[in-house]
């Protein structure tokens, strides 16, 4: 698996865009990009995933660059209960839950 | 998690004693999964299972065994309960065997003295 790299925190104003980027640059060309959060305390919640296209959803948008050699995770208008770890992984399925959880970046949306 | 419950949410036990760790779900998946979380080391895959009476081993298997002889029930084992394998214990259920749209449960946190 293509090997990811995140900051390891970031802050956010509550109702701002929250941009999370995620570093991939030995990502092959039939790896995905998916992106999980764990709020604390909980399991992980799966957020988004994507291939090449831009892809959006109700809880978030993925911009993957053009070279997929980086991507994006926004959330829109991060709210308090967005504060979580959230996890870039990029695997080609099936992966019979082999997912590799690296250490992510905490998000913190402040008031 | 909808659909998915772990039990106990919390448990003290000593060193030495058999351990059950159960994960319920009523989403009918075919594929459920028994990770742990450790700080510094992220998440870990124990075993993981592709259908009734069918199941595999994970990157850290020994020391824990699973069963699995309905589709609703993953039955995590320590059969001998040792301080390194205080944890968080998280299950997981999935349609396929794709990466994506896992569903966790909220997990046991397991402290072994």
């Amino acid at each position: 698996d293509a090997k990811t790299t995140q900051p390891p925190s970031m802050d956010c104003a509550e109702g701002r865009a929250a941009n999370l980027p995620c570093n991939h640059s030995t990502i092959s060309g039939n790896e995905y990009v998916y992106w999980y959060r764990q709020i604390h305390s909980q399991g992980p919640q799966y957020i988004i995933h994507g291939l090449k296209n831009n892809e959006t959803n109700e809880m978030a948008s993925l911009i993957i660059t053009e070279d997929r050699k980086s991507s994006t995770l926004i959330l829109p208008h991060a709210t308090l209960r967005d504060t979580a770890v959230y996890y870039c992984i990029v695997r080609v399925g099936p992966s019979y839950g082999k997912l590799t959880f690296g250490q992510g970046t905490i998000l913190t949306v402040h008031p | 998690d909808a659909g998915i419950t772990q039990s106990p949410r919390h448990k003290v036990t000593e060193t030495g004693t058999p351990v059950t760790l159960r994960c319920h779900q009523t989403e009918n998946h075919r594929y459920m999964y028994w990770y742990r979380q450790d700080p510094g080391h992220g998440l870990r895959l124990i075993h993981y299972s592709y259908g009734v009476k069918d199941t595999d081993k994970g990157e850290v298997s020994d020391g824990y065994s699973v069963s699995r002889s309905k589709t609703e029930d993953f039955l995590l084992t320590l059969e001998s309960a040792t301080s390194s394998q205080t944890s968080v214990y998280f299950c997981a259920i999935s349609e396929s065997r794709d990466p994506w749209g896992y569903t966790f449960g909220s997990g046991t946190r397991l402290t072994v003295v």
